[in-house]
């Protein structure tokens, strides 16, 4: 089973500032089966980044997603106040699927 | 969209059903995930279920505990989980998804407790 680890566990940053998370697989992974989802408080995850660098519908373009083999990214180019939340990656491709631990964006 | 039942109390050893209503999309083009978050702690995933023949696969942890199931003629599908622990509590959520895919829509949650 692929383990995924993200880093930071707990980012603090200002509305304006540019945000890198990091999702880092247990092992080299195809890229097409890496997610990204945002989740906040109270509510259900949201699919944000597909296939480790497409955008799901509706997803503003400061969100963008990177990365191969075993090191992936999600990147925030300017921090809006609603986009502090809970970040967590996932590896879809051995279904029923694998997350992240998650990463905490807080207002600093 | 889908849409969940509403939240649960269960005692130690009961079983739980939680359904999840999908509208708006063709039921069975797609399959179902079941994902859990604990209390202040991450997403895991259960398993999935094939809305189109009811094939399911379960994440090994569950296998002996999960049943995962679909009625087609209302769009809704099913995940019970028998033997209920305290360490079951947690949130419950459905996703649209298709085989090893993305989950996309998620249902709302169903908040489940458990207690001796």
């Amino acid at each position: 089973e692929i383990v995924l680890t993200q880093s930071p566990g707990t980012l603090s940053l200002s509305p304006g500032e540019r945000a890198t998370l990091s999702c880092r697989a247990s092992q080299s992974v195809r890229s097409s089966w890496i997610a990204w989802y945002q989740q906040k408080v109270g509510q259900a995850p949201r699919l944000l980044i597909y296939g480790a660098s497409s955008r799901a519908t509706g997803i503003p373009d400061r969100f963008s997603g990177s990365g191969s083999g075993a090191d992936f990214t999600l990147t925030i180019s300017s921090l809006e106040p609603e986009d502090f939340a809970v970040y967590y990656c996932q590896h879809y491709g051995d279904s029923p699927g694998t997350f992240g631990q998650g990463t905490k964006l807080e207002i600093k | 969209q889908l849409v969940q039942s509403g939240a649960e109390v269960k005692k130690v050893g009961a079983s739980l059903k939680v359904s999840c209503k999908a509208s708006n999309y063709s039921f069975s083009s797609y399959g179902i995930s079941w994902v859990r978050q604990a209390p202040g702690q991450g997403l895991e995933c259960m398993g999935w279920i094939s809305a189109d023949n009811g094939n399911t696969n379960s994440a090994q942890k569950f296998q002996d505990r999960l049943t995962m199931t679909t009625d087609p003629s209302t769009n809704t599908a099913y995940m019970e989980l028998r033997s209920l622990r305290s360490d079951d509590t947690a949130v419950y959520y459905c996703a649209r998804s298709l085989w090893s895919n993305y989950f996309d829509p998620w249902g709302q949650g169903t908040l489940v407790i458990v207690s001796s």
